[in-house]
């Protein structure tokens, strides 16, 4: 099995600060990475994912960026964050290891509140 | 784009209900399907996976099948609990990605 760690699990931001959200993977290598954002009473929008160290890919123009220093480590930031960026941001990553199942698996999740 | 729909949005039963959920999606060229739980303020717990090339996967009192051509997946949960009161969420993987339903909400009364 595998664990994602995610934090801070919960942060209060002023609007116009800075952003930085951190997530690792233990128990694989090389795992695809993935941001989810899920805003209240709506459903998970991708935010951004990597296939690898570097590689990011962003699904969505917005206020938001991504990167991945190392092979399990993910990390969303912002230079200036907006009241809409508010909301529960999840880290997810697949199992690898063995045959690629495309199976999903997701942190706990970090509750931003942008005031 | 593909897009992920549940019905319904919310459910609420008798403890000792079987339970039935359903998500359809727009493309069927999914590579699999995954049910997910979600309590209140945490993240998600993987239920079930239904690869592209299978008709059903069992867990339990849990059992979800799969009709990839029409669009369709359906999760069953036998003589419900208390415990199985969250939100439900229907996701299918192609692209690289899984593309979410909105979910269902569970609310099982004792």
């Amino acid at each position: 099995s595998q664990t994602i760690h995610q934090w801070p699990a919960t942060l209060v931001q002023p609007v116009g600060s800075p952003l930085s959200l951190e997530c690792t993977v233990e128990g694989t290598s090389n795992p695809n990475l993935y941001w989810y954002r899920q805003a209240a009473g709506r459903g998970l929008q991708l935010l951004f994912y990597s296939v690898g160290i570097g590689q990011i890919s962003s699904e969505v123009p917005q206020n938001l960026s991504a990167s991945r220093p190392q092979d399990r480590q993910f990390i969303l930031s912002s230079k200036k964050l907006l009241l809409s960026d508010s909301g529960f941001y999840l880290c997810a990553s697949d199992r690898v290891g063995s045959i690629n199942t495309g199976e999903l698996f997701f942190g706990e999740g970090s509750r931003l509140t942008v005031l | 784009k593909q897009e992920v729909t549940q019905i319904p949005a919310a459910l609420s039963v008798p403890e000792g209900e079987n339970l039935v959920l359903n998500c359809s999606f727009t493309d069927s060229a999914i590579y699999n399907l995954q049910w997910f739980r979600q309590d209140p303020g945490k993240g998600l717990t993987s239920l079930l996976l239904i690869q592209s090339s299978q008709r059903e996967q069992t867990s339990g009192r849990l059992n979800a099948s799969l009709d990839k051509s029409s669009g369709r997946s359906t999760l069953y949960i036998a003589a419900s609990q208390p415990g199985d009161s969250a939100t439900y969420l229907c996701a299918v993987f192609n692209d690289y990605k899984l593309s979410f339903g909105a979910g269902t909400t569970v609310t099982v009364r004792a």
